[in-house]
Order: structure tokens, then C-alpha cells, then sequence
């Protein structure tokens, strides 16, 4: 069956660091894949979608790579701040919908 | 722009009680899908649906859950004689049109559906 794995354990980095959470995949062959921040209490939001011919995608402080050989992809967050902390969940398409991993929760600290 | 609305945010029932999570999409959109989060769990997605239309209800449970978008009016996810299995938080998101892959979609605030 599809399977979308996150690093289940928290990710807690230094402010200014550069954070880098990583999305796997098995039994799938998406054309695209996306990342959301969700805080807590909220719905998800959609940050970066990126297509399977694309090796890399940024916006602004964010880039995603999509490795479709390795089946993975990479979220970062170069100079990070505080108020990046949250949970970060990718997804990939699913018939009519999106399959999302758990998450990874980020904390920034100052 | 209104984005996507979900009421009520908080929805506390009795076992046996029905529970009605209610959705209105962003202006301009007429897809809308239904996702559960339970707790330390992923998003699953439950239904989607087009006006007047049930397209994919795959992920919903057979017994006891049901799902409308009427012509007028908000999109309805419904439970009847809930039980405590039933206690997370219901997502409502909604899109443009019905390629989900290669555009986001925009979700509510949820409702967080409490048993007891």
C-alpha cells in the first residue's frame, strides 16, 4: 500500500540555523508533492508544490527538493526563526485527494 | 476573501447524540474534501464532493457517516450515534476545480469533535 513517512521525532534547532525535514514515500509514483505548516489549533496551510521533473523548488526562505529515484523529498528552512516552529506535513496525490504524512514538529529556539 | 469557513470550531456530543460539522467553502470553489486527524495521527482523507454530487467516499466509514453539498448552502459531514472512537478533528478544504495534484488546497480551522 502507498506509504508517506516524516520523521516522527521533533526537530529542535538553534534560531539561524538552517532546518531540514524529510519526506519518504513507497509503493508511489506522485507527478507532484506537497509541504503544509500546520499550527496548533489550525488547519493545515500549503506552502510549495513541486513536480516530479523539477529537482528543486525555493520561495523565499523555503526550498524543496524532489528525488523521484530515492523516492524522497527534502523541505529547508534556511535562516530560521522562531516563528517557523510548527508542524510541517507533506502530501502527495491520491486519487481525488492528498495522502498526507503525520508531520514533523519543528521548534525554533531563540 | 473569506477562506474556508468550518462550524462549529468545537462540537462536544454524548455517546448515542449526532453530530453535524458544517463547511463553507472559499468564494469561487465548488470542490470540497473532508479529512480526519486523529490524535498523533496523520490527516486521512474521508470524502469529496462537487455540488450536488458525492465523487469519492472511499475513506468515509459505511455505517453511520454521511456527507452532502447541497446547491445552496454550506457542505454537511454528518455522524449519527457517535461514539468515543469517533472524538478528532474533521478538516474541510476546498479547490477550484477538480485537479487536486498540481494546486493547493485550502483548508478550514477544523472542528474538533469531543465524546463523552
Amino acid at each position: 500500500s502507498q506509504k508517506i513517512e516524516q520523521n516522527s521525532e521533533a526537530l529542535n534547532i538553534q534560531e539561524g540555523k538552517t532546518a531540514t525535514l524529510t519526506c519518504n514515500y513507497t509503493n508511489y509514483s506522485p507527478a507532484y508533492l506537497q509541504w503544509y505548516r500546520q499550527d496548533p489549533g489550525r488547519g493545515p496551510v500549503f506552502l510549495l508544490l513541486i513536480r516530479e521533473n523539477e529537482k528543486e523548488k525555493r520561495k523565499e526562505r523555503l526550498k524543496v527538493t524532489f528525488d523521484t529515484t530515492l523516492k524522497q523529498s527534502l523541505f529547508h528552512i534556511t535562516a530560521s526563526q522562531p516563528a517557523d516552529s510548527a508542524t510541517y506535513l507533506c502530501a502527495l496525490d491520491s486519487g481525488y485527494a492528498l495522502n498526507f504524512g503525520k508531520g514533523t514538529s519543528l521548534l525554533v529556539t531563540p | 476573501n473569506a477562506g474556508v469557513m468550518q462550524n462549529p470550531r468545537h462540537l462536544v456530543r454524548r455517546r448515542g447524540q449526532e453530530a453535524r460539522l458544517r463547511c463553507s467553502p472559499m468564494k469561487g470553489h465548488s470542490h470540497v474534501y473532508w479529512y480526519r486527524q486523529l490524535p498523533e495521527e496523520g490527516l486521512k482523507f474521508m470524502v469529496y464532493l462537487q455540488k450536488e454530487n458525492i465523487i469519492d467516499e472511499s475513506g468515509m466509514p459505511k455505517e453511520r457517516f454521511s456527507a452532502e453539498f447541497p446547491k445552496e448552502g454550506p457542505s454537511i459531514l454528518r455522524i449519527q450515534q457517535v461514539v468515543r472512537g469517533d472524538s478528532a478533528a474533521y478538516f474541510c478544504a476546498s479547490s477550484p476545480n477538480e485537479r487536486t495534484s498540481n494546486q493547493p488546497q485550502h483548508f478550514g480551522d477544523g472542528t474538533r469533535l469531543s465524546i463523552l
